[in-house]
Formats: structure tokens, C-alpha cells, sequence
């Protein structure tokens, strides 16, 4: 079974720009969750998406923003980035059943932004 | 990390056997995590515990006590390639929220 994919794994953008990253789960997985990994801050929880709804949300600004297709692809756009937004940027894929939970995650997305 | 507390650093030698502790607010508790993350690479699932007890995996132990808000990762017969940060992260509310890591040197 193939992992969760991530594209782009790197990109560069300047202040003012917008930039989308997407996110294809492992297959049967409905939940796709957005994290944000900076050296300061450790691993922050962005939103997560099920079913094409959104389940949950963490505390980011409105800039931020997701959404999840009906194959459960997702994607996640950042508008008027600022230096700060520069970070990995982690997409998981998750799997509840009964008492388990497991949850993968992709190989990130490294977004520098100057 | 909304109160789930684990050491920053810990060290230990090749071949022993060492404990990252990870405590959490019980409130709306589901679930426990652990993973492990190389420098440069996105986390690996290790464990994740529901129930209270110890959950052996090879090398890698798991322990939760829930009334406590209270678990443990035990990596016994250490290598080098166990340096790492392991990451302890909790099940609230369907949100899965991370500690900031542990990270482990291991020293030949």
C-alpha cells in the first residue's frame, strides 16, 4: 500500500505570495490532518479534514485555509505569506477503528519563504 | 502544547536502556502517540496506546496510565541510530496534539 505522498517537498516563495501544497492520504484513510513542524514551536496543529468537512481547526490565522476532494486528496493554501510562515509543513493520513488509531505522516513539504 | 510536558534532551549510551516520560492534561483524553523523528524527516509512528498498561514492540515499550495522565516510551539495547526526537502526542477531542519532542543522543 502506497504511503502518503506530498508535493511539492520544497518550495520558495517571497512575501505577499500565495502557495497551495497538496496531500494524498494512504488508500481508505478519510481523515487528512495539516501540521506546521518550526524549530521554536515544534509540531502545530493547522486543521484536519474528513469526508470533505472540515473536523477540526487549530489556532492559525484565517490565511490559512484547506480543503479535501471526495478521493480524500487535500490541499493547503497559504495567502499573503509572511517570513514567519516559513516551515515544514506535514500532512498526515488517519485511521480510526474501534480502539485504534493510527496516524502516517507524509514527507512534508519545506516552504522557505524570502 | 496544550500541557503535554516531555523532557527537551535526554542522553544515553549505546546499548542501555532509556525512558522518555510524557505527561498530559486528562481532560478529554482519548488516545496516546508516540513517534520518532530523524533530523530532516517527517515523523514515524511508533505506539499508540488506549488502554492503561505496557505495549511491547521490539526494542520499544509504550506505557500509559491514564488516571495519572502519565506515559512512557522504553527503547531498550540502544544504537546510534536511535538518536532521534521522539514525539509524544495526545488524542483530545479527535485533534491530535504534539508535545514538543524529546530529543535523544546516543553516545558509543
Amino acid at each position: 500500500k502506497a504511503g502518503v505522498t506530498q508535493t511539492p517537498r520544497y518550495l520558495i516563495k517571497t512575501r505577499g505570495q500565495q502557495v497551495t501544497l497538496s496531500c494524498s492520504p494512504i488508500s481508505g484513510h478519510r481523515s487528512v490532518s495539516w501540521y506546521q513542524q518550526t524549530p521554536g514551536q515544534g509540531l502545530q496543529f493547522l486543521f484536519e479534514y474528513f469526508s470533505e468537512t472540515q473536523r477540526n481547526k487549530g489556532n492559525f490565522p484565517g490565511r490559512f485555509s484547506g480543503r479535501q476532494f471526495s478521493n480524500s486528496r487535500s490541499e493547503m493554501n497559504v495567502s499573503t505569506l509572511e517570513l514567519g510562515d516559513s516551515a515544514l509543513y506535514l500532512c498526515a493520513s488517519r485511521l480510526t477503528s474501534g480502539s485504534t488509531d493510527t496516524q502516517y505522516f507524509g514527507p512534508g513539504t519545506r516552504l522557505t519563504v524570502l | 502544547g496544550q500541557n503535554i510536558d516531555q523532557p527537551t534532551e535526554m542522553t544515553a549510551t549505546e546499548g542501555a536502556i532509556v525512558q522518555i516520560n510524557c505527561t498530559y492534561q486528562t481532560s478529554g483524553f482519548n488516545g496516546l502517540f508516540w513517534y520518532q523523528q530523524h533530523a530532516g524527516e517527517a515523523p514515524t509512528f511508533l505506539s499508540y496506546n488506549v488502554l492503561d498498561g505496557l505495549e511491547e514492540k521490539g526494542r520499544f515499550s509504550s506505557f500509559l496510565s491514564r488516571s495519572k495522565g502519565y506515559s512512557y516510551l522504553l527503547l531498550k539495547e540502544l544504537q546510534m541510530k536511535d538518536s532521534a526526537s521522539y514525539l509524544c502526542a495526545v488524542s483530545r477531542d479527535d485533534k491530535i496534539i504534539f508535545g514538543k519532542g524529546t530529543r535523544l543522543h546516543i553516545l558509543p
